[in-house]
């Protein structure tokens, strides 16, 4: 089966402007989640979804940070404005429930912020 | 919330030599607990799950041991061969979330 697919790879962009990530998860995986995974440190969860409705933001930077999921498969994350501490890996990872079944991570979108 | 914590944070070990690598965490309602491996510049990929009803379970080389009165976890790695060279992290799920550890750079010598 494919595998989940992220674009871009890798992203250069100055504080203060914005950037898009999007993610397209496997086939038939109902939960979706988003990660920031900071060089040195293991992923830490920004947003998951359950189709196209959130379970847990807790983490997110709301006044930054927004993703969505409309239909309940592909997603995407937005930052707007973009700050220096933004600079890290953005991984998408998907499951079939959220209920402690495997997690099938992306390749990542390595972003740098200038 | 939940809170993980990983040692050590870097491991050398000679190939062939077994490597252990200890996770604890502070949920007592947290029941699944995966290990993935990261080379560098790549994707975490699971290794080993285990669930809070078993206390161990083994896979070739590869072993996690689960304590849940002291909340604690192990991965065991045997023989461990140059390819094992990588990033570990532990993670624990409490309610829908995975949190994980800060991961342990494995370096395997020959």
């Amino acid at each position: 089966e494919a595998g989940v697919a992220q674009s871009p790879r890798y992203k250069i962009i100055e504080k203060r402007q914005s950037v898009a990530f999007w993610c397209n998860p496997i086939s038939g995986h109902a939960t979706l989640y988003w990660y920031q995974q900071i060089l040195g440190q293991g992923p830490k969860l920004l947003i998951q979804f359950q189709n196209n409705g959130v379970v847990d933001d807790s983490q997110l930077p709301k006044d930054r940070f927004s993703a969505e999921r409309l239909k309940g498969v592909d997603s995407t994350l937005k930052i707007q404005p973009a700050k220096l501490e933004d600079s890290a890996v953005y991984l998408c990872a998907s499951s079939i429930t959220g209920t402690g079944r495997e997690q099938y991570f992306g390749p990542g979108t390595r972003l740098t912020v200038t | 919330g939940e809170n993980v914590e990983q040692h050590p944070s870097t491991l050398s070990v000679q190939e062939g030599d077994s490597a252990v690598i200890k996770c604890t965490y502070s949920d007592s309602a947290s029941n699944y607990f995966p290990w993935y491996k990261q080379e560098l510049g790549k994707r975490p990929q699971l290794i080993i799950d285990i669930r809070s009803n078993v206390g161990e379970k083994k896979d070739q080389r590869i072993a996690v041991t689960l304590n849940k009165t002291a909340k604690h976890f192990s991965l065991h790695i045997t023989e461990t061969q140059p390819e094992d060279s990588a990033v570990y992290f532990c993670a624990a799920r409490g309610g829908n979330k995975l949190t994980f550890g800060t991961g342990t750079q494995l370096k395997v010598e020959l």
